[in-house]
């Protein structure tokens, strides 16, 4: 069965830097796109970014471009979001998705504190 | 920008629930799925491609698009379907969701 699983999350300063991964089994990781996806307490989802099977294509949402970084490496089945210059807005449980027509499967998300 | 409405729809169980996204611009190939959280919960999809089930879906949930309009319907709300609502678009470089509908009970 498919199964994401989101490890990483924890409390960080602004300006600080933290790395999320995603670790992905029961389905052939290289054949899919993948998304990170993250919703501040109380609010709602706001895609991140999404990276091909390949690793080859990449796209930013405007509110994190230039200060996050996508990657993958297809031998060890992982995602991962490399986070810096943090801010205060972007406090939210970050969640790893399979896209595949939209998001068919999700991890159950890892919780990042931006907080002094 | 995917506009959902109403931000809360309040009814019963049995009753149908009507949900509404609109599309600020045409969605390509009516590349748009809607899903479903519940407090505490990753979301679930529901539908994609507009109107296409998800694998294991009841088929009380349906889809459908008209031009940048797009529908959620459930024919008959049962307790476990309360719960915040979004939809979100794949049809460009960039996906977006809209900022959810929550079904709560009356």
């Amino acid at each position: 069965q498919v199964q994401l699983v989101e490890s990483g999350g924890g409390l960080v300063k602004p300006g600080g830097s933290l790395r999320l991964s995603c670790a992905a089994s029961g389905f052939t990781f290289s054949d899919y796109y993948m998304s990170w996806i993250r919703q501040a307490p109380g609010k709602g989802l706001e895609w991140v970014s999404y990276i091909t099977g390949s690793g080859t294509t990449i796209y930013y949402a405007d509110s994190v471009k230039g200060r996050f970084t996508i990657s993958r490496d297809n031998a060890k089945n992982s995602l991962y979001l490399q986070m810096n210059s943090l801010r205060a807005e972007d406090t939210a449980v970050y969640f790893c998705a399979r896209s595949n027509w939209g998001f068919d499967y999700w991890g159950q998300g890892t919780l990042l504190t931006v907080s002094s | 920008v995917l506009t959902q409405s109403p931000g809360t729809l309040s009814l019963s169980p049995g009753e149908r629930a009507t949900l509404s996204c609109r599309a600020s611009q045409s969605v390509s190939n009516n590349y748009l799925a809607w899903y479903q959280q519940k407090p505490g919960q990753a979301p679930r999809r529901l539908i994609y491609d507009a109107s296409s089930r998800a694998t294991g879906i009841p088929d009380r949930f349906s889809g459908s698009a008209s031009g940048t309009d797009f529908t959620l319907t459930i024919s008959r709300l049962e307790p476990e379907d309360f719960a915040v609502y979004y939809c979100q678009q794949y049809g460009s470089s960039s996906w977006t969701f809209g900022q959810g509908t929550k079904v709560e009970i009356k």
